[in-house]
């Protein structure tokens, strides 16, 4: 079974500072790692995936993400936050391409100015 | 290009009252397909998913179920709603190889 875990449900943060959301997972295989973002009342949008390859990740809006196997970590942090970036954050866990995803229980970041 | 509809955006239905939610997707075939649940402060839970036509599988027992008629046609339905099938439902695919899209969501009020 697959497992993630975020820590903090919510994150305050200062515009122009570093935001830096925390995901651990739990696979049996090596794993596929997403991280979404939800803005009030829509559907969730895709930031970065991990599959393969290169641990660094960069997505959009400024975000990267970093596949820590020895730590089952898969972080997400943007060096300066803007007002845009107010949200609600969910790490999610699948075992292949296309298969169902597991999800965090969600951050929710506050940018203050 | 693929894209996903998901309607209504919002329902108000009263205990005990019937339900139909439904889902579309455009733009690719034979995509597997998911319904989501979000409540009040908490994830997303995965209540249903589907491989092929007619092929459901549920992931918590509960007072929903889910048919798919279509390929990509994919309906959330209950016949008695309860209190607590309040909450945001999301509708999703892949297409085996790439990440999960998701619909707009649907905001459901049980009263």
């Amino acid at each position: 079974a697959q497992s993630v875990t975020q820590l903090g449900s919510h994150v305050s943060v200062s515009e122009g500072a570093l935001v830096l959301l925390r995901c651990n997972y739990s696979s049996s295989v090596p794993p596929y790692l997403f991280w979404y973002v939800q803005y009030p009342n829509q559907g969730l949008q895709l930031l970065l995936k991990y599959t393969t390859g290169a641990t660094l990740v960069k997505g959009i809006n400024g975000f990267e993400a970093e596949f820590k196997k020895s730590e089952t970590s898969f972080h997400l942090t943007k060096p300066s936050a803007h007002m845009s970036d107010a949200a609600e954050y969910f790490c999610a866990v699948s075992r292949a391409a296309g298969n169902k995803l597991t999800f965090g229980g969600g951050t929710r970041v506050l940018v203050k100015p | 290009s693929q894209t996903i509809h998901q309607w209504p955006a919002t329902l108000v239905q009263p205990v005990g009252s019937p339900l139909s939610l439904e889902c579309t997707v455009e733009g690719t075939s034979n995509p597997n397909l998911y319904w989501y649940r979000q409540a009040a402060g908490r994830g997303l839970q995965l209540l249903f998913y589907s491989i092929g036509i007619d092929q459901i599988s549920s992931e918590v027992p509960q007072n929903l179920s889910a048919s798919r008629p279509q390929d990509r046609q994919f309906i959330l339905s209950s016949k008695k709603l309860l209190l607590s099938d309040s909450g945001f439902y999301l509708c999703a695919w892949t297409n085996r190889e790439t990440e999960a899209f998701f619909g707009q969501g649907t905001r459901l009020t049980v009263v």
